[in-house]
């Protein structure tokens, strides 16, 4: 099993440019999340699908988009990115009923 | 919202000797609690945790302490080897059952010298 997969793993983007960052479990999980890791900041909850077809805030949303596409994907879109959100993002999803929560390997993105 | 505090954020052993990471938490309703290693370049590995019916766990040289009334928890790794040197974070959950967040401390980089 693959786990949680994150696409892409790096990328550079222009202050302006949009992108969406892409993630997929394979373990049939109901929630899914995505946080942002700064140095000296641990990991900040952007959004949150605790089950298809919902989605919520979390402690930085401003800036940020997400789609629970299905069960299996949830992206993250970047509508007019800004220096502010360069960082490197995770993706988790988790069982409800065991609440362990896996993570992808992370995307490091940088605005310039 | 909850907010988990955890010290210290750097930590420095030499290679047999104990660690101890702690965190505090602000809500009294969290009752999940994760330990998360993360090595140079990946993502965080859950590495133990401890739900808020119980007092503590072990898993070979890791153990996690839980005091609810004080609303701390604990990390305890004995034994340290190099392979240890990693950050470490911890976690709460809250929220609603079916909508739970995690909430992460800061982190605790440790070093383990040989």
């Amino acid at each position: 099993n693959a786990g949680v997969t994150q696409t892409p793993k790096f990328q550079v983007l222009k202050t302006g440019q949009s992108m969406t960052l892409q993630c997929a479990q394979d373990m049939n999980h109901n929630s899914m999340y995505w946080y942002r890791q700064d140095p000296g900041m641990g990991l900040r909850l952007i959004y949150y699908s605790a089950s298809e077809g919902t989605t919520d805030k979390g402690e930085v949303p401003n800036g940020y988009n997400v789609s629970r596409l299905n069960k299996r994907e949830f992206s993250l879109r970047l509508e007019s990115a800004a220096p502010s959100q360069t960082s490197v993002y995770f993706c988790a999803s988790c069982e409800i009923r065991d609440r362990k929560a896996f993570f992808g390997q992370g995307t490091r993105l940088t605005v310039v | 919202g909850e907010n988990v505090e955890q010290h210290p954020s750097t930590l420095s052993v030499q290679e047999g000797d104990s660690a101890v990471i702690k965190c505090t938490y602000s809500d009294s309703a969290s009752n999940y609690f994760p330990w998360y290693k993360q090595e140079l370049g990946k993502g965080p590995q859950l590495i133990i945790d401890i739900r808020s019916n119980v007092g503590e766990k072990k898993d070979q040289r890791i153990a996690v302490t839980l005091n609810k009334t004080a609303k701390h928890f604990s990390l305890h790794i004995t034994e340290t080897q190099p392979e240890d040197s990693a950050v470490y974070f911890c976690a709460a959950t809250f929220g609603r059952a079916g909508s739970y967040q995690l909430t992460f401390g800061k982190g605790t980089k440790l070093s383990v010298i040989p």
